[in-house]
């Protein structure tokens, strides 16, 4: 079945980078896109930015413009999340998510499925 | 562009009908998605653009709504349907979901 499993819990520093990955399985990993999400306690959802498996394209929500970095390697069948100048406010759950798109009367739908399972990443001195 | 649901919690019954209604501040055409949230869980598709019902998701789950204005309706809540749902806009970036709505047993 399709499936996404996160890599585990971190503990950063302020200041420190984390990466997070997001391995693949029960398709084919360069025929989709991801996308990485983000939920901090209390908060509600927040979309972080995109990469094409297969071409390595990105695209990137502003608020996160100079701080991440998405890549991918093919081979393993895995997707990174690098996320860089931690704060206290990057303490929250990390998922990475397959987009799933359908054409539909004209229009191209999308929507996320499946998730990975969430790696919790908190931030503290 | 801004989703805002209501309400934000609900207390319900076993068997009550239910909806929830997800508003965007300026149109997104169909590109809205309804997930469910279990705690500790990641969220699950219910639904997508905007009416489609995911596959394995019970029929009592149904959803609408076009341009700025969806709803969410369970027909007769379960006790698994006792979560939390968010909706979601795929319509242009950044992407953006609701603030939530948390559905407790009355």
């Amino acid at each position: 079945q399709v499936q996404l499993v996160q890599s585990g819990a971190e503990v950063k520093k302020p200041g420190a980078s984390v990466k997070v990955s997001c391995k693949a399985s029960g398709y084919i990993f360069t025929n989709y896109t991801l996308h990485w999400v983000r939920q901090a306690p209390g908060q509600r959802l927040e979309w972080m930015g995109w990469i094409n498996a297969g071409n390595e394209n990105t695209q990137f929500s502003q608020k996160f413009q100079g701080r991440i970095t998405l890549t991918r390697d093919t081979s393993a069948n895995t997707a990174y999340m690098e996320l860089s100048s931690l704060t206290s406010e990057d303490t929250a759950v990390y998922y990475c998510a397959r987009q799933v798109t359908a054409p539909v009367n004209g229009l191209l739908l999308r929507w996320f499925d499946p998730w990975g399972q969430g790696t919790l990443v908190t931030v503290s001195s | 562009i801004q989703l805002t649901q209501s309400p934000s919690s609900l207390s319900a019954s076993v068997g009550d009908r239910v909806t929830i209604t997800c508003r965007a501040s300026q149109g997104i055409r169909g590109y809205l998605v309804w997930y469910q949230q279990k705690p500790g869980q990641a969220p699950q598709v219910l639904i997508y653009p905007a009416s489609t019902l995911q596959g394995g998701v019970p029929s009592r789950f149904s959803g609408s709504g076009s341009g700025t204005h969806f709803t969410l309706t369970i027909s007769s809540l379960q006790p698994e349907d006792f979560a939390t749902y968010y909706c979601q806009q795929l319509n242009s970036y950044p992407y953006t979901f609701g603030q939530g709505t948390k559905l407790e047993i009355k």
